[in-house]
């Protein structure tokens, strides 16, 4: 059964930081990867998506990679600002037990302060 | 503008008391699915429709209803809603399974007292 996790679960750091946040899965067999923003009681806004051939995604600031051997992801967030706090979420989609759904982490909780 | 659309967004009910909240969208996706999101427990899957008229379960079905009679709505019902419904509801859509992004609707905050 796929399980994901996300490492740390809370993290703050001040403006114009570069960070990482982590991923693990403990399935290697998966379409993709996909990545997520959670502001506090709203909705998921998707940020990138890896799908299982790629090795990692950018936009703008963010870049994702993908190791499906050792069954990692990160998110890289360049130069932090204020806005960029909120919780990030990944969820992989695996083959089989669930294929029909997302397995998502618990979340990495974000403050980036001035 | 591609979305996923939730109504209502906040609902207080008491027990019993039958309700609804809707879900479409407008990008012609076949894929449908319902998650709930709680403390501790993260998002986890209520039910899916992979197209019209085809319906299964997810992971906590128990006291939800679903139907998929046209292809852009996907209502998720409660017949008899209890206080351990009470959630953060999200509806998601993707063009088809597998490699396909899935979309995510604002959310449905629900309380039942």
């Amino acid at each position: 059964k796929q399980e994901v996790t996300q490492i740390p679960a809370a993290l703050s750091v001040p403006e114009g930081e570069n960070l990482v946040l982590n991923c693990s899965f403990t399935d290697s067999a998966i379409y993709n990867l996909q990545w997520f923003r959670q502001d506090p009681g709203k909705g998921l806004t998707s940020l990138l998506l890896i799908q299982s051939s790629q090795r990692e995604q950018t936009s703008g600031r963010l870049n994702a990679s993908l190791d499906k051997s050792s069954g990692r992801s990160t998110l890289y967030i360049a130069a932090s600002q204020p806005g960029d706090s909120a919780t990030y979420l990944c969820a992989a989609r695996p083959f089989s037990g669930g294929y029909n759904k997302l397995i998502f982490g618990a979340g990495t909780r974000l403050a980036v302060h001035p | 503008e591609a979305q996923v659309t939730q109504n209502p967004r906040y609902l207080i009910t008491v027990t019993g008391k039958k309700l609804t909240v809707t879900c479409s969208q407008n990008m012609n996706h076949e894929y449908m699915s319902w998650y709930r999101q709680d403390p501790g427990l993260g998002l986890r899957q209520i039910y899916y429709s992979m197209n019209v008229e085809v319906t299964d379960k997810g992971d906590v079905p128990e006291g939800y209803k679903v139907s998929r009679k046209e292809k852009r709505n996907f209502p998720l019902i409660l017949e008899s809603p209890s206080p351990n419904q009470t959630s953060l509801y999200f509806c998601a859509s993707s063009f088809r399974l597998g490699y396909n992004e899935q979309f995510f609707g604002p959310g449905t905050r629900l309380t039942v007292l």
